[in-house]
């Protein structure tokens, strides 16, 4: 089936700076990658995903970008804020499941 | 409108027993599907439901069921909890079959449930 794998799995950041998380794949069916953000005590909150037609996709502050051909993609937040601060899944979509990955700890530092 | 509502927030059950937890997905949407999130194993896909049936299911025991009903709501269940249980479960839904590219999922704040 497919795995997914998330790099890093903590990432601390000036207020500012930008933020870059990075996910592979197995599954070269996979289609459909959503990026979701979880606050502590919080559900998972879809922040931007892409389908397998799109190299990138931006909205606003965050970007998604797709390498099918290495199988990775990427999200980027840039002017990151401390109300950035959460953890960071990424997931991959093939034959109606989402795998997700481990997540990623951001933290914000003013 | 209102978001996906699951219920109990929080439970604590004991080993042996049985929990049933219920999800009502956002109006309109027709596709429920269950996830079981861990401090150790993350994220991971139990079932999707769709018109009251089971379209998809992950690599979880038998003990793990859901069903779908035909107002889209939907309940699953475990049985015979063991401690490993212990977790957040979150409901997911979404317009129509996750297999169709297009229908994003939107998550419920989940179900605490701890096994003692």
């Amino acid at each position: 089936g497919e795995n997914v794998e998330q790099h890093p799995s903590t990432l601390s950041v000036q207020e500012g700076d930008s933020a870059v998380i990075k996910c592979t794949y197995s599954d070269s069916a996979s289609n459909y990658f959503p990026w979701y953000k979880q606050e502590l005590g919080k559900r998972p909150q879809l922040i931007i995903d892409i389908r397998s037609n799109v190299g990138e996709k931006k909205d606003q502050r965050i970007a998604v970008t797709l390498n099918k051909t290495a199988k990775h993609f990427s999200l980027h937040i840039t002017e990151t804020q401390p109300e950035d601060s959460a953890v960071y899944f990424c997931a991959a979509s093939t034959n109606g499941k989402l795998q997700f990955g481990a997540g990623t700890q951001v933290v914000v530092t003013p | 409108k209102a978001g996906v509502t699951q219920t109990p927030r929080y439970l604590i059950k004991t080993r042996g027993q049985q929990v049933t937890l219920s999800c009502s997905p956002i109006s309109g949407h027709r596709s429920v599907s269950w996830y079981q999130q861990t401090p150790g194993q993350g994220l991971q896909f139990l079932f999707e439901y769709f018109s009251e049936t089971q379209r998809n299911k992950g690599n979880f025991p038998g003990r793990f069921s859901g069903r779908q009903f035909s107002n889209s709501r939907s309940e699953m269940n475990v049985s015979t909890l063991e401690l490993g249980d212990s977790a957040l479960y979150l409901c997911a839904s979404s317009l129509g079959p996750h297999r169709d590219s297009g229908n994003t999922i939107y998550f419920g704040e989940g179900s605490w449930l701890t096994v003692v």
